[in-house]
């Protein structure tokens, strides 16, 4: 069993729907957690960071870690076909800063 | 943000082959990171290091080596490249959060085929 499972879509949402995506993990020690963005033949680029349980909101984005669960979130409100990309779930137990990352979500926002 | 540079972007090359994927980073940032991806599939991380002369093999074992000689150049070699080296090549490197830990800033990827 992986450590960190995410659902590979892809997901297709119409422009301005809101996108939600999650990801699953199943060491409960992991207390940071990050979400990445990743547009085709790119590296990942971070999106937002947040760290133990709570809601962290920037823009049109807004994640959630429902740690009790073993449970992340993103949310995208508003979305753009510029949102189409692959978000990658990432996290971490120490302050050392080594990710285990999930397989990622393809999005695909049309116009 | 953290601006890394990879070179190439694109490699194709034959088996047999000695290549060197470079990596740099403008930021000064201590730890650094090579990682690996394949279609569908989580990075997995290969290499890190939390400094000059310091490496250490990551999660999945790799028959790549890496050195560390300066702060901001993190080159990894194949000595040897064959097809099951074909894949897509990361390097990252982190800085501190203020939360407690350190985030991975991305280069832009080399995408090597071995035929």
């Amino acid at each position: 069993q992986k450590e960190v499972e995410q659902d590979p879509g892809p997901l297709s949402v119409p422009e301005g729907a809101i996108v939600s995506l999650n990801c699953t993990y199943s060491n409960s020690a992991f207390q940071y957690f990050m979400w990445y963005r990743q547009y085709s033949r790119k590296g990942p680029e971070l999106l937002m960071y947040t760290y133990s349980s709570g809601n962290k909101e920037d823009g049109r984005f807004t994640a959630q870690v429902d740690k009790s669960s073993k449970y992340i979130s993103l949310f995208i409100r508003d979305s753009q076909p510029s949102d189409s990309a692959t978000y990658l779930c990432a996290m971490t137990t120490d302050s050392w800063g080594k990710l285990q990352f999930g397989a990622g979500t393809q999005v695909v926002v049309t116009p | 943000e953290a601006d890394i540079y990879q070179t190439p972007r694109y490699l194709v090359i034959g088996t047999g082959k000695k290549i060197t994927l470079e990596c740099s980073q403008t930021m000064g940032h201590d730890k650094m990171y090579w990682y690996q991806q394949d279609p569908g599939m989580e990075l997995h991380l290969i290499h890190y290091s939390y400094g000059v002369n310091s490496t250490e093999k990551g999660d999945l074992s790799s028959e790549s080596t890496v050195s560390r000689i300066r702060t901001e150049h993190f080159p990894l070699t194949l000595e040897s490249a064959r097809p099951s080296h074909t894949s897509q090549y990361l390097c990252a490197s982190s800085a501190p959060t203020g939360l407690g830990t350190d985030t991975q800033y991305f280069g832009p990827g080399t995408r090597l085929t071995v035929l």
